[in-house]
């Protein structure tokens, strides 16, 4: 079975502080895809990060990093330095090669982050 | 590159009418697209794969009936809402996924997401 879970519903930190995002996934594929998409209060899916079951580095980009870690089935995100327009809703998704199908894309609950000035 | 766009991003109709929206690639060929509904604070939930050409497959528990998919096209698909009622009032986002996407650098059968249309029943 494919599953993506998010524990954390809802993040509320003040600006300036670090905040990380947890994700943990399931499937038995050997080949798969982890993204990590924001969705702001406009509805419009923004896309963050890719990463392939092939590569464990992790990855930064400005104030955003992510950790994966095959041996614990985690692609957690951590925002540094948060600011106010990172609240957004984050939702990581598990996208499977060879599961049959259409390839689907499995979204977790997603978690909802507010930053305070 | 990989631009999807979805029409209208908002409507309001009455109980009873039906609704299409739009779903298009715009600079690459989606042989397959799919349509998410997302109700408010949930997350996405795939309602169809569409394939250009072919008969839409429907996640379990979704209305083929009532909610009618069209892939005519690689650049397009549509969403028919038939006979909408309050409760299919919900923000409807569409995907494609640009199966040669190895050969323009892409990431094969990742899906790009269109802006969603928010669609309200009275």
């Amino acid at each position: 079975a494919q599953k993506v879970t998010q524990a954390q519903t809802e993040i509320s930190v003040v600006e300036k502080e670090d905040v990380t995002l947890d994700c943990v996934y399931e499937t038995r594929d050997t080949t798969y895809y982890l993204f990590w998409y924001k969705q702001p209060p406009s509805g419009e899916l923004v896309f963050l990060i890719r990463r392939n079951s092939f590569d464990e580095q992790n990855e930064i980009s400005g104030r955003y990093s992510w950790n994966f870690q095959k041996s614990t089935s985690s692609f957690n995100f951590t925002i540094t330095a948060s600011q106010v327009v990172d609240s957004a809703v984050y939702f990581c998704a598990l996208l499977t090669m060879f599961s049959g199908g259409y390839n689907k894309l499995i979204f977790g609950a997603g978690t909802r982050l507010a930053v305070h000035p | 590159g990989a631009v999807v766009s979805q029409h209208p991003s908002w409507v309001i109709c009455k109980s009873g009418t039906s609704v299409k929206i739009e779903c298009r690639s715009l600079d690459f060929q989606a042989t397959t697209m799919f349509w998410y509904r997302q109700f408010p604070k949930q997350s996405l939930m795939l309602m169809a794969t569409s394939n250009e050409g072919s008969k839409a497959t429907y996640e379990q528990g979704v209305e083929k009936d009532k909610f009618l998919i069209n892939h005519a096209s690689l650049t397009l698909s549509t969403l028919t809402v038939t006979s909408a009622h309050p409760e299919d009032s919900s923000f409807y986002i569409c995907s494609a996924r640009d199966q040669y996407g190895y050969t323009s650098g892409r990431t094969p059968y990742e899906q790009y997401f269109g802006p969603g249309t928010r669609l309200t029943v009275t």
